[in-house]
């Protein structure tokens, strides 16, 4: 079974200009979660999506982030513009859809390793 | 919201050694995963276990629920087991995964 497919892996861009990451879930997977992780902490929950609906946005920084999963699969990250504190990696996750209260294990992509000069 | 402490922070071991992370919080839980980072920074999933215990080869993870507490058991260390290791865990009321400050393992030949 394929895993959760991220691309680019690596991105350099300067302060102010744009960027957009894909990720693909695994099959089924109605649930997908991006996440960004700072040098030296745990991930951090950006957004979260059930099928192509959002269900959880609040640590999004709305302003510059944006994020969509058009037809319940593919999804996208983007940022415009950049700021020198969003180097971090980005994180995609996917897992079943669980029913309320019973979540299923998240399972995680590679990453995109984002350096903001 | 709930607080997720790991600890040790730092681990250093020689090959061979057995180790025992640890993994607090301040909630109950629904959902608890142990993850390993590597130095390639990919999230390998080890463990889902929300309570109980449960093992895969050289590694087993216990968690008690009602103590609030999960362990993480690494016998005969290998220099691959080196990374950081993070548990994460879910309540009923956040839906959503929180990471603990980590435990960073260097295993030396």
């Amino acid at each position: 079974e394929a895993g959760v497919a991220q691309s680019p892996r690596y991105k350099i861009i300067e302060k102010r200009q744009s960027v957009a990451f894909w990720c693909n879930p695994i099959s089924g997977h109605a649930t997908l979660y991006w996440y960004q992780q700072i040098l030296g902490q745990g991930p951090k929950l950006l957004i979260q999506f059930q099928n192509n609906g959002v269900v959880d946005d609040s640590q999004l920084p709305k302003d510059r982030f944006s994020a969509e999963r058009l037809k319940g699969v593919d999804s996208t990250l983007k940022i415009q513009p950049a700021k020198l504190e969003d180097s971090a990696v980005y994180l995609c996750a996917s897992s079943l859809e669980g029913l309320a209260g019973f979540p299923y294990e998240q399972y995680f992509g590679p990453g995109t390793r984002l350096t903001v000069t | 919201g709930i607080q997720v402490e790991q600890s040790p922070p730092d681990l250093i071991l020689q090959e061979g050694a057995n180790s025992t992370l640890r993994c607090n919080f301040s909630d109950s839980v629904n959902n608890l995963q142990w993850f390993h980072q590597n130095p390639w920074g990919q999230l390998i999933n080890l463990f889902y276990i929300p309570s109980g215990t449960k093992q895969n080869g050289r590694l087993s993870a216990t968690t008690v629920a009602t103590e609030r507490y999960s362990l993480l058991y690494i016998s005969s260390s290998q220099t691959t087991d080196s990374g950081v290791y993070f548990c994460a865990v879910e309540t009923y009321n956040t839906d959503k995964l929180i990471f603990g400050t980590g435990t960073r393992l260097q295993v030396f030949p």
